[in-house]
């Protein structure tokens, strides 16, 4: 079985300043996982994935997640918030071979302040 | 231009007046999947499909029906609607084991009164 944890349902930042979003994964296997965003009103968009290359993840709009297996965990980070980067943010694990593929977090919502 | 496609967007209907929301992608894409979005429950599987003819049921299937008669269409079919059955549904795509990544469409927004 697998599961994710996200563990801040809303995030407050200020425009300019680093945006840290906490994952954390449990998973009977090597799991891929992923950061998805929604913005209102639209669909998810992938930012990035780790699929047990690399375990500092590079992704769009400079967005960044470092898969750490000691801690189970999957944090996405930026390193200066723009007021575009308002949205909701999930962390999703897809198990190779698992039929039900993948599973998400309950998502947390970014919110940058001017 | 590569997309899962979804109709309707919008869609508002009554209780137990039967309805399909269609999903289509053209990337060839074996897996699909449905999804529905409910305020701080994430996305929720209801169906999936590993290839045409497979289907099986996720996380809450009940209330929902689906059928893959081809590779690029996956309907979703609420035979008898309900109100708790509100909410935005999401269609998604993968090559096949879902480690790429999915593609997913714009999403429905279903309103049952």
């Amino acid at each position: 079985a697998q599961s994710v944890t996200q563990l801040d349902s809303h995030v407050s930042v200020s425009e300019g300043t680093p945006v840290l979003l906490r994952c954390n994964y449990s998973s009977s296997y090597s799991p891929s996982l992923f950061w998805y965003v929604q913005h209102p009103n639209k669909g998810l968009q992938l930012l990035l994935k780790y699929t047990s290359a690399a375990t500092l993840v590079k992704g769009i709009n400079g967005f960044e997640a470092e898969f750490k297996k000691s801690e189970t965990s999957f944090h996405l980070t930026k390193p200066s918030a723009h007021m575009s980067d308002a949205a909701e943010y999930f962390c999703v694990v897809s198990v190779s071979g698992s039929a039900r593929q993948l599973t998400f977090g309950s998502g947390t919502q970014l919110t940058v302040l001017p | 231009e590569a997309q899962v496609t979804q109709n309707p967007r919008y869609l508002i209907t009554v209780t137990g007046k039967k309805l399909t929301v269609t999903c289509s992608q053209n990337m060839n894409h074996e897996y699909m999947s449905w999804y529905r979005q409910d305020p701080g429950l994430g996305l929720r599987q209801i169906y999936y499909s590993m290839n045409v003819e497979v289907t099986d049921k996720g996380d809450v299937p009940e209330g929902y029906k689906v059928s893959r008669k081809e590779k690029r269409n996956f309907p979703l079919i609420l035979e008898s609607p309900s109100p708790n059955q509100t909410s935005l549904y999401f269609c998604a795509s993968s090559p096949t084991q879902g480690i790429y990544g999915y593609t997913f469409g714009s999403g429905t927004r279903l309103t049952v009164v």
